[in-house]
């Protein structure tokens, strides 16, 4: 077990609609990460946030978004959904504003229909 | 961030030690070579990371070649838990960093790792 804390595990959506993921990073860790793996893409970065703040963009999609609350935990904000959005998501922590060891959560299955 | 070459896939028998290597001829003074690995569907866990010094820990040895243009990723003694797609990563020096974060580990498609019974 990681200490990182994604829900939920499975989402089942159709094309258009919008859906939120959540995250509660590792007791301690400032620094959250999003990540997207799909079969044909692999583990791509979407964003990461320190402390509240976003600190770097990947990959992200215009109709995602994403934000870091004050308790730290994060949430994905995936819109528009469309058929090539299914994916596994992973969220990832860290204590530093760095990702030299990032611990990451079990991920969340998201299948859009 | 330097590329990395893995093999695509590797077998290894049950006990026995697992090499795995990674070639990153073009990593710079101030890269570091980081390790994860990603069990079916599962996060990915970190393994281990170094510089230019070997570096071992619980989970496993990091050999890393004078020149630095190469690493080897060793197991001691795989098990069939051990089955997974192994990534190799090099990143710069965190601390060397200024500015905003990292534009976040890049994770290619790594070496598949079976250990077989």
């Amino acid at each position: 077990d990681s200490g990182v804390t994604q829900t939920p595990k499975h989402l089942i959506t159709a094309t258009g609609q919008r859906v939120t993921l959540r995250c509660s990073p590792r007791s301690g860790d400032l620094s959250v990460y999003w990540y997207q793996q799909s079969l044909d893409q692999g583990l791509q970065f979407l964003i990461q946030y320190y402390n509240g703040e976003e600190r770097a963009k990947g990959n992200i999609l215009e109709r995602f978004s994403a934000q870091q609350f004050p308790d730290l935990h994060s949430e994905l904000n995936l819109s528009s959904l469309e058929l090539g959005d299914s994916a596994l998501y992973f969220c990832a922590s860290s204590v530093a504003n760095w990702d030299e060891k990032l611990f990451f959560g079990s991920g969340t299955q998201l299948s859009v229909l | 961030d330097a590329k990395t070459t893995q093999p695509t896939s590797m077998d290894c028998a049950e006990g026995r030690a697992a090499n795995l290597p990674c070639n990153h001829s073009t990593i710079s003074g101030n890269e570091y070579v980081y390790w994860y690995r990603q069990i079916h569907s599962q996060g990915p866990q970190y393994i281990i990371h170094g510089l230019k010094n070997n570096e071992t820990n619980e989970m496993a040895s990091l050999i890393i070649t004078e020149d630095r243009k190469s690493s080897t990723l060793i197991l001691p003694h795989a098990t069939l838990r051990d089955t997974a797609v192994y990534y190799c990563i090099v990143r710069v020096q965190p601390l060397m960093y200024s500015g905003g974060g990292a534009d976040g580990l890049t994770f290619g498609k790594g070496t598949h790792l079976i250990i077989q019974p």
